[in-house]
């Protein structure tokens, strides 16, 4: 069975500044997709960004990007200029090829103004 | 953008009623619906998997009996929880895969509702 790890509950950041959110998974299958979901206090989850496993180069959105290690089987979040909208909790998630999502449990990010 | 809306946002019911959630693909037909289940603090637990037209599939340790799914059409699917007792209140979730699955342009997208907040007393 995959699972995911993110092993930070809680992190802070300088708002302008630059932060890391970690996750790693475990997995047997080759083909998958792994993606970073932000859940802000409304609740509804919203697409970070998405990176194909067969893709070696890094997924990138704007102020978003990760570091994607197939090998370690490490999928890092970079959130660059924080902005104080950026503070939500934060899920990565794992997507196999029958389409179930498995989230991590999330890693909460505040932002100091 | 693909959006996916449940009904109702928020449901008070007493302790042995059952009630029924909607979830919608408004512009865009789903051939898969997921349900997740997430508890304060928490993150978000997949019930079942459900599928237009044949059974859902439940995830271990989910009670099929309590929570009940149908997916009757291509853009509907439903959660009904029976008995509802003050441990099922909590917040749920529905996804929804566009029809193609991963081999369509927008196939590895799953669309989320924005969430249903049921409150068993």
């Amino acid at each position: 069975a995959q699972t995911v790890t993110q092993s930070q509950p809680e992190m802070s950041v300088q708002e302008a500044e630059t932060v890391t959110l970690s996750c790693t998974y475990d997995t047997s299958e080759s083909d998958y997709y792994l993606f970073w979901y932000k859940q802000p206090p409304s609740r509804q989850m919203i697409l970070v960004i998405r990176q194909e496993a067969y893709k070696q180069q890094n997924a990138t959105e704007n102020r978003f990007s990760v570091n994607f290690q197939k090998a370690a089987k490490s999928f890092s979040l970079k959130i660059s200029d924080s902005q104080l909208g950026d503070a939500a909790m934060y899920f990565c998630a794992y997507r196999s090829r029958d389409d179930k999502i498995i989230f991590g449990k999330g890693t909460r990010l505040h932002i100091l103004p | 953008g693909a959006v996916v809306s449940q009904h109702p946002s928020r449901v008070i019911c007493k302790s042995g009623t059952s009630v029924k959630i909607e979830c919608r693909s408004l512009d865009f037909q789903a051939t898969t619906m997921f349900w997740y289940r997430q508890f304060p603090k928490q993150s978000l637990m997949l019930m079942a998997t459900s599928n237009e037209g044949s059974k859902a599939t439940y995830e271990q340790g989910v009670e099929k009996d309590k929570f009940l799914i149908n997916h009757a059409s291509l853009t509907l699917s439903t959660l009904t929880v029976t008995s509802a007792h003050p441990e099922d209140s909590s917040f749920y979730i529905c996804s929804a895969t566009p029809l193609g699955g991963t081999s369509g342009a927008r196939g590895y997208e799953q669309y989320f509702g924005p969430g249903t907040r049921l409150t068993v007393t």
